[in-house]
């Protein structure tokens, strides 16, 4: 079993949509968690970045932990064909250790 | 400000043959990390760099891969020889400290690696 479990998709949704993305993870010890912007053919970005459990808000984009039951998930609002991405969620014990990434999903906005 | 850098972009060689990809780090940045993504998975450490020190290069296959981190800045991998499975894209990211206060590592474009 991998340390952090995302579903690849693909994910489609219209335009305006809301679109929830999701990964469980393993390892007890981690306490932080991040998620990661893609584009095709580029490197990933830090999109949100978050200690221990609860809600993180950046503009259209929410990021929540919960470590009782091991779930990360992201939520975006209002999506817009430029969030078309993968987003990679990513997990680590702190700075000494490696960061562990999920497969990614890979989601489209239609307009 | 420029971001890392990673050269060549793309890469296609035939088995056997050894390839080596060079990155440049955000200046300032004393962590620098390379890994290796495959087609449809998230990327994977290879070896982190503190300085020119190799902190962990745990998940590096020591048979074919090396690297080198030339006066704690530049860094070069190298694959020798290649095998058909080395084909991924192998990024190169960097970060203050090892990202403790944001986690933020800064990744470069990658560099395509294609071994027929």
């Amino acid at each position: 079993q991998k340390e952090v479990e995302q579903d690849p998709g693909p994910l489609s949704v219209p335009e305006g949509a809301i679109v929830s993305l999701n990964c469980t993870y393993s390892n007890s010890a981690f306490q932080y968690f991040m998620w990661y912007r893609q584009y095709s053919r580029k490197g990933p970005e830090l999109l949100m970045y978050t200690y221990s459990s609860g809600n993180k808000e950046d503009g259209r984009f929410t990021a929540q932990v919960d470590k009782s039951s091991k779930y990360i998930s992201l939520f975006i609002r209002d999506s817009q064909p430029s969030d078309s991405a993968t987003y990679l969620c990513a997990s680590t014990r702190g700075s000494n250790y490696k960061l562990t990434f999920g497969k990614g999903t890979l989601l489209t906005v239609n307009p | 400000e420029a971001g890392v850098v990673q050269s060549p972009r793309y890469k296609i060689i035939e088995k056997k043959q050894p390839v080596a990809f060079w990155c440049n780090p955000i200046s300032g940045h004393n962590t620098l990390y390379w890994y290796r993504q495959n087609l449809g998975q998230g990327p994977e450490l290879l070896i982190r760099y503190e300085n020119e020190e190799a902190v962990d290069d745990s998940q590096l296959p020591k048979d074919r891969f090396s690297a080198e981190r030339l006066k704690g800045v530049d860094s070069t991998l190298k694959i020798q020889p290649a095998e058909l499975g080395d084909s991924a894209v192998y990024l190169c990211a960097s970060s203050l400290d090892g990202g403790v206060n944001t986690g933020e590592l800064f990744f470069g474009e990658g560099s395509r690696l294609t071994v027929l």
